[in-house]
């Protein structure tokens, strides 16, 4: 069984520059979450479907950052216009539909994006 | 609100050393506690984890102990390998209606395991 993918596995880009980030879940997974790791800090929550809805984007740092969730599927994580501040990993994580807090989310190999 | 604090690193240990990792956490009620791993150029795995008060979880010979007369749980192994090099998170899930939960991170500890 294929895990959580994110491509591309790094992105160096220009302050200002647009940027798309993308998560394809386990196949089957309704939950699908972004994190973000800024700087060898702790890795935060940026926000949650339940499959194509978003559950909850109280993490989204400000309007700069866009994610969607196409059917369902796939999620894209944009940022744009970039800045510094938005260098960092970005986790991409998906668990199963009704599942608790007990419950495992498997990850991505992250996303490390670099403004400069 | 609730929260991780984990020891910071780098640490930098011989092979066959003795491990700990310490991490405690601030919660409402009674959380399950999980430790995650990094290993170079992979994405987090779930390491090891405890669902309620004085469980033990254990993988790969690494232990922790939910206590939560300390609010603790701190990961151990009794002898370290340099395949065990790798960044390790404490995490806390947070649990919402509708089945899902979001994880609260520690900042994460690298660790460096040389022969």
């Amino acid at each position: 069984e294929a895990g959580v993918t994110q491509f591309p596995s790094h992105s160096v880009i220009e302050k200002g520059q647009t940027v798309t980030l993308r998560c394809d879940p386990i196949s089957g997974h309704d939950n699908l979450y972004w994190y973000r790791r800024v700087m060898g800090k702790e890795i935060k929550f940026l926000l949650h479907f339940v499959k194509e809805s978003k559950q909850d984007e109280s993490g989204m740092p400000n309007n700069r950052f866009l994610a969607e969730r196409t059917g369902g599927t796939y999620s894209t994580l944009k940022v744009q216009p970039a800045e510094l501040e938005d260098s960092g990993v970005y986790f991409c994580a998906s668990s199963p539909r009704g599942t608790g807090g007990n419950t495992e989310a498997f990850f991505g190999q992250g996303t490390r994006l670099t403004v400069v | 609100g609730d929260s991780v604090t984990q020891m910071e690193g780098p640490v930098t240990l011989s092979e066959e050393a003795f491990l700990t990792i310490n991490c405690t956490y601030t919660a409402t009620g009674y959380p399950s506690l999980f430790w995650y791993v990094q290993y170079p150029g992979e994405g987090l795995q779930l390491l090891l984890k405890a669902t309620k008060a004085d469980d033990k979880g254990s993988n790969k010979g690494f232990e922790a102990t939910y206590r939560k007369e300390t609010t603790s749980f701190h990961l151990e192994k009794g002898s370290v390998q340099v395949s065990d090099s790798a960044v390790y998170f404490c995490a806390l899930p947070i649990r919402f209606s509708g089945g899902y939960n979001k994880l609260i991170f520690g900042a994460g500890t690298r660790l460096a395991v040389h022969p």
